[in-house]
This record gives structure tokens, sequence and C-alpha cells, in this order.
């Protein structure tokens, strides 16, 4: 079993549409959970992060958490081209050095 | 300047070569990671450094050599790479406080070994 698992897309939404990236994971000693976005050929970069369960909201970015379903998504609204990306879902545990486990990331696509 | 720098950006080398690649953070960071993004492939963790400490090699074959002098800085010694290591090499920082890691990547090394 995957540790940390996405749906690995692509994923395609309209403009203007809202986005929705889900992302399980398997380690119940989970504390922090991050989502990265990566355009092609870029490092990924650090969009959102979220450690309670609950909604985190950032602009047009909401990450939402649910430690007892082992689940955290990103939703993006108002989508747009530039959002076109890979997102990757990553998660950390306390007490094992920083260490992040990555998932494979969901292709978006945000058509015009 | 970015927070984490990574050189060189890009790297062509023969299986026979020895390189190095180098990341440097001015983010004040407390540990630091290599990791490694191969194509259709999640990020894979290779070493951790806490403190300049190495806490973790994730099963890394001995052909990728660690090193960190400081806490800013941190170098991948390379030599008698094999093809399937062709990848972006990836270094991140990131403060330790109380489990809470937002990690910080650098731009990547793109590694082709010929």
């Amino acid at each position: 079993q995957k540790e940390v698992e996405q749906n690995s897309g692509p994923l395609s939404v309209p403009e203007g549409a809202i986005a929705s990236l889900n992302c399980t994971y398997s380690d119940r000693g989970s504390q922090s959970f991050f989502w990265y976005r990566q355009y092609s050929g870029k490092s990924p970069e650090l969009i959102m992060f979220i450690y309670s369960n609950g909604d985190k909201e950032d602009g047009r970015f909401t990450a939402q958490l649910n430690k007892a379903s082992q689940y955290v998504s990103l939703l993006i609204r108002d989508s747009q081209p530039s959002d076109s990306a890979t997102y990757l879902c990553a998660v950390g545990v306390y007490n094992q050095g920083g260490k992040l486990i990555f998932g494979q990331g969901t292709e978006l696509s945000v058509k015009p | 300047e970015t927070g984490v720098t990574q050189t060189p950006r890009h790297l062509v080398m023969g299986m026979t070569n020895k390189k190095s690649l180098k990341c440097e953070q001015h983010l004040g960071h407390n540990a630091m990671y290599w990791y490694k993004q191969s194509a259709k492939k999640p990020l894979e963790l290779m070493f951790v450094y806490n403190f300049k400490e190495q806490t973790e090699n994730n099963s890394v074959p001995s052909r990728f050599s660690p090193e960190c002098p400081n806490s800013s800085h941190l170098f991948l010694h390379l030599h008698t790479l094999q093809p399937e290591d062709s990848a972006l090499y990836l270094c991140a920082s990131s403060q330790e406080t109380q489990g809470r890691t937002e990690a910080f990547f650098g731009q990547g090394t793109r590694l082709t070994v010929v």
C-alpha cells in the first residue's frame, strides 16, 4: 500500500471552476500536511500547509484535513490557466527528522 | 536571491566520472534534505540532516555520498553512477519545530548519466 496516494489525473477543469484535489495517507502518526505546486521543469513550490482538522483558507486555495479518515484535500476556486501544474501532497511525521512522504502528484489542466 | 540555491542546474556525466552537487540555504533553517525525482515517480527522500548530523539514509546506494559541513550547506557527491540515476535532484531545507516541517526546495539539478 502506498503511504501517500493521489489520483494521478490528469484532472481537467474549465476556467473559473473549482478544482478539487484529493490525497489519502496510511500513517496515523502523521501530523503535518502540505500541498506543493510543481510546474513542468521546475521545483516544487509550497502553497498550503495544514496541521489541524478542518479547513484552512488562503486566497483562492482551501486545504481540508480529516485525520479520522486520513484524508487531505485542496480546493482551488476560480481556477485559472496559470494554475495548470502538478500538485503534490506531502505528509510529515513528528520526531522523524522532518521526513516528508510525497504522493505521486495530480496533474491539473485548466482550460480557457 | 532565492532561499535555497542549488548548483549546477544541469549536469551531464559519464558513468566513471566524479561530480558533486551543491546546495546552500539562506533561511536560517536547521534541517536539510536531498530528494530524487524521477519521471512518473513520487519524490523520494534520500538523506536528512538535522543540525549537521545525518538522521536519515533512505537505503541510498553508496555511489551517492552526502556531506553537510554546516547547517547552511549540503553536498551530494556522485561517483560511478548508472544511467538509471538520471533524475532531478532536489535540495530542501526546513526549520524543525515540534514536528512542523515546512520544507522549501531549491531549483534542482537535472542530472543525466551517459
